[in-house]
């Protein structure tokens, strides 16, 4: 079964760091860009990151460019998401997904998502 | 920055079609997809490249994309397709979602 699992969700002060890790199984995870979404309390789903299937290229929306870094070890199946200088509007519940390919192929699956709180 | 657009809520009786609209320029000349969300649940892909469904996605989920809007139709509605749906497509190196439409069925 094809299956993402994340972890590493927490309550942190303002300007804070926090490492999210997504576990990968059931499909070979170095053939599959990855990418992170995310989803404030009762809004819609925000695109945060995306890296390809070896690392090679990441690119990142513009409200955590330079604040948040997308990497992956395809070696331990897992994806990351590094948050520095956290703020009260990056609470959010994330979810790694799975990018099927080329640009048209969809997320899928998702995982369960982890719940970052940043506040005081 | 490239934006879709979608209508905050569609209401629809069971057994009637639904059909949810995704605006953005151009939009057709990109891919567009459509995930569904439960509450409390995860998202989940019901249509990928414009028409396609994923395996497991049950035939009265359809779509298409012409010109600057995509939509998702749901033939024969019932109850437990009452969730929210969004549209995602590719601008360049980046990912964009419309900011969703509640499907309620009364």
């Amino acid at each position: 079964e094809v299956q993402l699992l994340e972890s590493g969700g927490d309550l942190v002060q303002p300007g804070g760091s926090l490492r999210l890790s997504c576990a990968a199984s059931g499909f070979t995870f170095s053939s599959y860009a990855m990418s992170w979404v995310r989803q404030a309390p009762e809004k819609g789903l925000e695109w945060v990151s995306v890296i390809s299937n070896n690392g090679g290229r990441t690119y990142y929306a513009d409200p955590v460019k330079g604040r948040f870094t997308i990497s992956r070890d395809n070696s331990k199946n897992t994806l990351y998401l590094q948050m520095n200088s956290l703020r009260a509007e990056d609470t959010a519940v994330y979810y790694c997904a799975r990018d099927r390919g080329g640009r048209s192929l969809g997320f899928d699956p998702w995982g369960q998502g982890t719940l970052v709180t940043v506040s005081s | 920055s490239y934006e879709l657009t979608q209508p905050p809520s569609v209401s629809v009786s069971p057994g009637q079609t639904a059909s949810i609209t995704c605006s953005g320029d151009k939009l057709g000349d990109k891919n567009a997809c459509w995930y569904q969300q439960k509450p409390g649940q995860s998202p989940v892909l019901v249509i990928y490249e414009e028409s396609k469904r994923p395996s497991g996605i049950p035939e009265r989920f359809s779509g298409s994309n012409s010109g600057n809007t995509a939509t998702l139709t749901i033939s024969g509605t019932q109850a437990m397709d009452e969730a929210d749906y969004y549209c995602q497509a590719w601008d360049s190196s980046t990912v964009v979602f419309g900011g969703g439409t509640k499907l309620t069925v009364l």
